[in-house]
């Protein structure tokens, strides 16, 4: 049981190029979410998915777009990476929405230059 | 909306000192609140939770309670060791709210 699994680790863009964050959960959750974490701000909610082939914005959606592929993954795009999106991103899993204990991936280390 | 306020950082105590980090939050319904704790290079680990009023959640010698009256949700620790040096994260979830509001985190760094 490998929990919320998160690639790559780290990652270096430079301005303009795209990629896409990969998150992946064994535990038949139905919510999923996506995580930024900045110095001295916590950590806020770029999208969530409350269950499969539903998807929302939450906080700071601009500059990312997600897929819900299918109940175990949930991906994150930056499609034109800009150096304001140099963070650490998280993507968590829960049962359900709203109350319930949110695990969270180990997370993957973004620059971009 | 719902906010989390957590004491400002970073906390620098001897190894065995009493630890509190102060958590107070605004909620507009009957929020769950949460601890998690970040290790240095790791993701975010639950360390306790409470789901009602007076609740206490516990782990690893960790406690918090969930008190309505003043809307706080300390966290303490009787003894603390150098392996408890990390990020702590207050948070609350709501229902019908679609995520967790966090804190902005406070550190902890445990002295030999």
């Amino acid at each position: 049981n490998a929990g919320v699994t998160q690639t790559p680790k780290f990652q270096v863009l430079k301005t303009g190029q795209s990629m896409t964050l990969q998150c992946a959960q064994d535990m038949n959750h139905n919510s999923m979410y996506w995580y930024r974490q900045d110095p001295g701000m916590g950590l806020r909610l770029i999208y969530y998915s409350a269950s499969e082939g539903t998807t929302d914005k939450g906080e700071v959606p601009n500059g990312y777009n997600v897929s819900r592929l299918n109940k175990r993954e949930f991906s994150l795009r930056l499609e034109s990476a800009a150096p304001s999106q140099t963070s650490v991103y998280f993507c968590a899993s829960s049962e359900r929405e709203g109350r319930h204990t949110q695990y969270f991936g180990p997370g993957t280390r973004l620059t971009v230059l | 909306g719902d906010s989390v306020t957590q004491m400002e950082g970073p906390v620098t105590l001897s190894e065995e000192a009493f630890l509190t980090i102060n958590c107070t939050y605004t909620a507009t319904g009957y929020p769950s609140l949460f601890w998690y704790v970040q290790y240095p290079g790791e993701g975010l680990q639950l360390l306790l939770k409470a789901t009602k009023a007076d609740d206490k959640g516990s782990n690893k010698g960790f406690e918090a309670t969930y008190r309505k009256e003043t809307t706080s949700f300390h966290l303490e620790k009787g003894s603390v060791q150098v392996s408890d040096s990390a990020v702590y994260f207050c948070a609350l979830s709501d229902r019908g709210r679609r995520a967790l509001t966090f804190g902005s985190g406070t550190r902890l760094q445990v002295q030999p």
